[in-house]
């Protein structure tokens, strides 16, 4: 069975800390991806990756990084966390770039930032 | 730039039909997706349109016309369990831009 995995379900943070997001999936995906979620927004992609070590920026990059060093996990990274950085943070992979492959999402992390 | 437009809300009651419109302008196009998502949980795979038609899948079914930059998801037979929000994606490679969703409450 498919499964994408996050470190945490939810997580409070202060302004200014630095935050580390997990994600590993066990299905050998080329793909992950990290979205956040708002009302009334929907998902927005933050950055993307279609192998290790290889990254891009998403639609809304900015106060975000991420990492990938190994196939299975992907990290996003809120170097120094803001208010408006409060959302659910949701990770995904896919198998194929271009392909009819669905993603599969993680159950999703609530962050909030006082 | 990505323009995907769904309806916010629809109610309907227990056994009814219900359909949730999604119409989309997007830099490119490789197929739809529709997704559910219950409160709290991750959002789960209902159906990829790529060529024009209606795709039946049990209770759900998906339409797309690509001329017209149209989709719906049609629920039939609606049960309790349906209440969720219903996702719009569109696939542009290996990336999704998504509509904001639609809440769908079923009523007994």
């Amino acid at each position: 069975d498919v499964k994408v995995t996050q470190s945490s379900r939810y997580l409070v943070k202060r302004t200014g800390e630095k935050v580390f997001l997990e994600c590993v999936q066990d299905m050998d995906h080329e793909n992950m991806f990290w979205y956040r979620q708002d009302p009334g927004l929907g998902l927005r992609l933050i950055y993307f990756s279609y192998d290790v070590k290889m990254k891009e920026k998403g639609d809304i990059p900015e106060g975000y990084s991420v990492s990938r060093e190994k196939k299975e996990r992907f990290s996003l990274i809120l170097e120094s966390a803001s208010t408006n950085q409060t959302s659910m943070y949701l990770c995904a992979s896919s198998f194929i770039a271009g392909s009819t492959d669905t993603q599969y999402f993680g159950p999703g992390t609530r962050l909030t930032v006082l | 730039g990505q323009n995907i437009d769904q309806p916010t809300e629809m109610t309907a009651t227990e056994g009814a039909i219900v359909q949730i419109n999604c119409t989309y302008q997007t830099s490119g196009f490789n197929g739809l997706f529709w997704y559910q998502q219950h409160a709290g949980e991750a959002p789960t795979f209902l159906s990829y349109n790529v060529l024009d038609g209606l795709e039946e899948k049990g209770r759900f079914s998906s339409f797309l016309s690509r001329s017209k930059g149209y989709s719906y998801l049609l629920l039939k037979e609606l049960q309790m369990k349906d209440s969720a929000s219903y996702l719009c994606a569109v696939n542009n490679d290996y990336k999704l831009s998504f509509g904001a969703g639609t809440t769908v409450t079923v009523r007994a």
